[in-house]
């Protein structure tokens, strides 16, 4: 069965700092996904990113950077100059090849951006 | 623009009630799934249909059922509320195939049992 670990129950950070959310998985499937989801204080998740297990390039976009490494079963966001507006709890979720859209989530990381 | 609603934000019930929580999505989605969000717990699967009239268990499907009887609803029933059902429920969609695994989510809603 597959496992996803948020090890960081919550992270407080000052504006404009740089924090990183970490996240680690566990699959013994060669085809899989990842992603991470964004819940803000209005509580609907908010989809942030999606990568295949063959696809390790890091993406960037805007503030939002993510880092996937197979050899240490991670994928790990960091947000760049952070604003208040990031304050959030942030969702690391896998999903299998051929599993119709099935997550299998963290336990999710609250993200305390104070001004 | 995508679409999941929920019926209700906020819902409070008594122990023993028979409670049901709808979910509407306007994307002609195959999949929904009914999940429940604890604190630390991160997102828990209770029940999933691929189709209009079918099921299948989740994670933690005990003391609650589901009915999918239009593509585009599904419906998350608790035969006999109980207080340790008290949490924020999320509903979620998305398209079939094996690459289209990405969920759209309602604003979810949060039952308290009294």
């Amino acid at each position: 069965a597959q496992k996803v670990t948020q090890a960081q129950t919550e992270i407080s950070v000052v504006e404009k700092e740089d924090v990183t959310l970490d996240c680690v998985y566990e699959t013994r499937d060669t085809t899989y996904y990842l992603f991470w989801y964004k819940q803000p204080p209005s509580g609907e998740l908010v989809f942030l990113i999606r990568r295949n297990s063959f696809d390790e390039q890091n993406e960037i976009s805007g503030r939002y950077s993510w880092n996937f490494q197979k050899s240490t079963s991670s994928f790990n966001f960091t947000i760049t100059a952070s604003q208040v507006v990031d304050s959030a709890v942030y969702f690391c979720a896998l999903s299998l090849h051929n599993a119709g859209n099935m997550l299998t989530f963290g336990g999710g990381t609250r993200l305390m951006v104070k001004p | 623009d995508v679409k999941v609603t929920q019926s209700s934000r906020y819902l409070v019930k008594r122990t023993g009630e028979k409670v049901f929580l709808e979910c509407v999505q306007d994307m002609d989605h195959e999949n929904m799934f009914w999940y429940r969000q604890d604190p630390g717990l991160g997102l828990r699967l209770i029940y999933f249909s691929y189709d209009v009239k079918m099921k299948e268990k989740g994670d933690i499907p005990e003391g609650y059922s589901v009915s999918r009887e239009k593509k585009e609803r599904f419906s998350l029933i608790l035969e006999s509320a109980s207080t340790n059902q008290t949490s924020m429920y999320l509903c979620a969609s998305g398209g079939g195939g094996p690459s289209n695994n990405e969920q759209f989510f309602g604003p979810g809603t949060r039952l308290t049992v009294l």
